[in-house]
């Protein structure tokens, strides 16, 4: 089945800079890849996400970019600002219609 | 409006007893799920059903029970054989790949 390794797991960055999550993949089958973005006591909501046809996507100040060779995607914040603050996932299915899997998570810090 | 709907948001329960938490979706997704957070460990599947009167098990199935008689609603069940089971439930449905969650529930046992 598919594994999926983030990190880091806690990232703190002065507000405007840029922020970076990186998450790894095992099967090479997969085909789908979202970032989720969880606050305080909420349920997490997808932020963006990619297909494994498309090497990168952009919306606004977000940006997902996909190495399939090398089996990671990451997840770029740029301008920071501190509503940003939150608890961000990256997933993965096995592959076709299987449930996502989970990376552990980062705690990201936007200081002001 | 349209959504997942999870209850209750917060429970309590005595050590052995069986608790049900609700959800609810009116999104007409054919897939739910249930998953379970705990600090530092990401979200790990328990249950999944992918149609209505079919269940599938997931990571950590054990002490758990599900049943999907509907297609808008995925009652969980904790029950006593449930070794760790104070944490925070999230549930979600899912029309194709994407997934959509509800608030969560954070079950405590005393």
């Amino acid at each position: 089945g598919e594994n999926v390794e983030q990190h880091p797991s806690t990232l703190s960055v002065q507000e405007g800079d840029s922020a970076v999550i990186k998450c790894t993949y095992s099967d090479s089958a997969s085909n789908y890849f979202p970032w989720y973005k969880q606050e305080l006591g909420k349920g997490p909501q997808l932020i963006i996400d990619i297909r494994s046809n498309v090497g990168e996507k952009k919306d606004q100040r977000i940006a997902v970019t996909l190495n399939k060779t090398a089996k990671h995607f990451s997840l770029h914040i740029t301008e920071t600002q501190p509503e940003d603050s939150a608890v961000y996932f990256c997933a993965a299915p096995f592959s076709g219609n299987t449930p996502l899997v989970f990376g552990k998570g980062t705690r990201l810090s936007v200081i002001a | 409006d349209g959504g997942i709907t999870q209850s209750p948001k917060y429970l309590f329960r005595k050590e052995g007893q069986n608790v049900t938490l609700s959800c609810e979706q009116n999104l007409n997704h054919d897939a739910m799920y249930w998953y379970r957070q705990d600090p530092g460990q990401g979200l790990r599947l328990i249950y999944y059903s992918q149609i209505v009167n079919d269940f599938q098990k997931g990571d950590i199935a054990e002490g758990y029970s599900v049943s999907r008689e509907k297609k808008e609603s995925f009652p969980l069940t904790v029950t006593s054989a449930q070794k760790n089971p104070t944490a925070f439930y999230l549930c979600a449905s899912s029309p194709a790949g994407e997934l959509f969650f509800g608030e969560g529930s954070r079950l405590t046992v005393l």
